[in-house]
């Protein structure tokens, strides 16, 4: 099946400063790959996602780059503020015109924003 | 602005009682989906529905869980009996998969926090 890593676990930038998280899969046939947001007490919000037949994808300080040669894609926040500060969750999926939809997560990264 | 309601939020109960989890997806979508997540796994996936009828439970320990869709506003997991490993952080989703879209955005409900003592 199915298995995604997500580095760094842990992540702790200056306010104004640009922050990167990394994912790998293994699974080639995968081809949705959406970025989750969450806060605590809160359940894990979509920030973006990118679909397989697309490089990269942007939504005003947040971008997604996607490499399936290398099965790899990436969550670039910049101008980083104060209220970036949250775990984000990667996640990857094959879906199948039988309905089949199963997103397995990254183990999240704990970004910090420094003011 | 629609979301996934999940209630309870807390539940705290005694290791070998029932406990019941509800779900309320967004009026509209096709897909439910149940996830857990802990410390130690991150997010799992427990069970998944797709136009109200069970498609994948393979994550699911059948011995004491069951995911139900008594219609298609209510989505219900219930664990019998619980034990403490079961005490983890249980999120509803939905999501609406189109023959022209194989993979939606999933919406979460903010979770209930089971603890079994």
């Amino acid at each position: 099946g199915e298995n995604v890593e997500q580095h760094p676990s842990t992540l702790s930038v200056q306010e104004g400063d640009s922050a990167v998280i990394k994912c790998t899969y293994s699974d080639s046939a995968s081809n949705y790959f959406p970025w989750y947001k969450q806060e605590l007490g809160k359940g894990p919000q979509l920030i973006i996602d990118i679909r397989s037949n697309v490089g990269e994808k942007k939504d005003q300080r947040i971008a997604v780059t996607l490499n399936k040669t290398a099965k790899h894609f990436s969550l670039h926040i910049t101008e980083t503020q104060p209220e970036d500060s949250a775990v984000y969750f990667c996640a990857a999926s094959r879906g199948t015109n039988q309905g089949a939809q199963k997103l397995v997560f990254g183990q999240g990264t704990r970004l910090t924003i420094n003011p | 602005d629609a979301r996934v309601t999940q209630t309870p939020r807390h539940k705290v109960t005694e290791m070998g009682q029932e406990v019941t989890m509800r779900c309320q997806p967004i009026l509209g979508h096709n897909t439910v989906f149940w996830y857990r997540q802990t410390m130690m796994q991150g997010l799992e996936l427990l069970a998944y529905f797709r136009n109200r009828a069970p498609l994948d439970d393979s994550g699911m320990p059948k011995d004491r869980f069951s995911a139900e869709m008594p219609d298609a506003t209510l989505a219900t997991l219930k664990i019998q009996p619980s034990e403490p490993r079961d005490s983890a952080v249980y999120f509803c989703a939905s999501g609406s998969l189109t023959v022209s879209s194989y993979n939606s955005p999933l919406h979460f409900g903010n979770g209930t926090r089971l603890t079994v003592t």
